[in-house]
């Protein structure tokens, strides 16, 4: 089984919609969660932490359960703007850093 | 934040030649810093995991003496593709996380590999 399950997509969506993206994890050593966004051509950047109680930033929600292994990250009132790869990350200690294989999104105006 | 400086942004070479990536923490030490594969349209694909002081730890698939890597000091991975061939054509990305920390990785700028 793969330490990280993520669909690839791509997801096109229309302007407005929430989306929603999932990745599921393996290892129960897994710590520190976080969703990156990627751009074309470009370095993923950190987009969010997950925490366990859950975190918000403006039309950004990041969820983790621990019970189930999975994260997830929604997007309200997507924009055009928002269109990249999503990729989830988990971190067991500072040794290990396992990443998902991105979530290509478009958001069609 | 913490910064992760990656050199050359860009980088054309002959068939055959070999071309060093050098992937350096700015304002933190790392102990560990990956390298990573991304062709167009795909995902991150991990190489190989370079430990300071010690051989790198390449995944299944990855050639280690094709793909050199080296990890000399706290701040410095340097990833050398030898005996470059066109498939090798890529973007290249190396990322670090601060020693003992539980924080997020930070990424290079990325070098985009052509291979003639």
């Amino acid at each position: 089984r793969k330490e990280v399950e993520q669909d690839p997509g791509p997801f096109n969506v229309p302007e407005g919609a929430t989306v929603a993206f999932n990745c599921t994890y393996s290892n129960s050593a897994s710590q520190s969660f976080f969703w990156y966004r990627q751009d074309c051509r470009k370095e993923p950047k950190l987009l969010m932490s997950v925490y366990s109680s859950g975190n918000e930033d403006g039309r950004f929600t990041a969820q983790v359960d621990k019970s189930s292994k999975y994260i997830s990250l929604f997007i309200r009132d997507s924009q055009p703007s928002d269109s990249a790869t999503y990729l989830c990350e988990f971190a067991q200690g500072a040794q290990k850093l396992v990443f998902g294989q991105g979530t290509r999104l478009t958001i069609n105006p | 934040g913490a910064v992760v400086s990656q050199h050359p942004s860009r980088v054309i070479c002959k068939s055959g030649t070999s071309v060093k990536i050098e992937c350096r923490s700015l304002d933190f030490q790392a102990t560990t810093m990956f390298w990573y594969r991304q062709f167009p349209k795909q995902s991150l694909m991990l190489m190989a995991t370079s430990n300071e002081g010690s051989k790198a730890t390449y995944e299944q698939g990855v050639e280690k003496d094709k793909f050199l890597i080296n990890h000399a000091s706290l701040t410095l991975s340097t990833l050398t593709v030898t005996s470059a061939h066109p498939e090798d054509s890529s973007f290249y990305i190396c990322s670090a996380r601060e020693s003992g920390s539980s924080t997020e990785a930070f990424f290079g700028q990325g070098t985009r590999l052509t291979v003639v």
